[in-house]
């Protein structure tokens, strides 16, 4: 049980355009997907929590126009990533919040050219 | 703010030796959980503990939350190869929060 998809797993993209992120919680309904970058070596960024129904909270420092969230239903959660340029070139994890615990999703690698 | 600190940072060791990861957080926790990640893949959660002292074990690992619940540890007795990865922890954060905040991670490297 608790099993979080990603989907692509793998983009590569040309500076300037948008890439879309798709996270789906599969056999569990979480109303709070997280989203988070990690950059080599590092740690998990927490980049937003995105609420079914509600708009999403942005941690300090993240841009909410260049990083757009939808949580459109209780398994799915996308991350658009806008206008993207080199430095937005990264891993992005999702996770799907049930009861206490957060499940990762696989991941997505991100490289814009 | 909360923070959460894990040491050490890396831990290279020999086959068939322990290994601990430590945890501290500077508040007090409700829970602490531990994931694993191994090399090019996701966090994958491990364990949940939430009752101060408590001691849990899976197999070789044992998982221990301190009597103040502001302090953790990973214990992997006989390492093995499929050991390999970086062990995070991580806390509610302050204040009732859905949110995680995870340790820097512990990076574990086992020789053959």
């Amino acid at each position: 049980g608790a099993v979080v998809s990603q989907h692509p797993s793998r983009v590569i993209c040309k500076s300037g355009t948008s890439v879309k992120i798709e996270c789906r919680s599969l056999d569990f309904q979480a109303t709070t997907m997280f989203w988070y970058r990690q950059f080599p070596k590092q740690s998990l960024m927490l980049m937003a929590t995105s609420n079914e129904g509600s708009k999403a909270t942005y941690e300090q420092g993240v841009e909410k126009d260049k990083f757009l969230i939808n949580h459109a239903s209780l398994t799915l959660s996308t991350l658009t990533v806008t206008s993207a340029h080199p430095e937005d070139s990264s891993f992005y994890i999702c996770s799907a919040r049930l009861a206490d615990t957060q499940y990762f999703g696989p991941g997505t690698r991100l490289t814009v050219l | 703010g909360q923070q959460v600190m894990q040491i050490p940072q890396y831990q290279h060791v020999q086959e068939g030796e322990d290994f601990t990861t430590y945890c501290n957080s500077s508040t007090t926790l409700s829970n602490i959980q531990w994931y694993k990640q191994r090399p090019g893949g996701h966090p994958v959660f491990l364990i949940q503990l939430v009752k101060s002292g408590e001691v849990k074990k899976q197999k070789r690992l044992t998982f221990q939350f301190g009597e103040a619940k502001k302090n953790s540890s990973l214990h992997i007795t006989a390492t093995q190869t499929t050991d390999v990865g970086t062990y995070f922890c991580a806390g509610p954060k302050q204040g009732g929060s859905e949110k995680l905040v995870f340790g820097k991670g512990t990076k574990l490297t086992v020789n053959p």
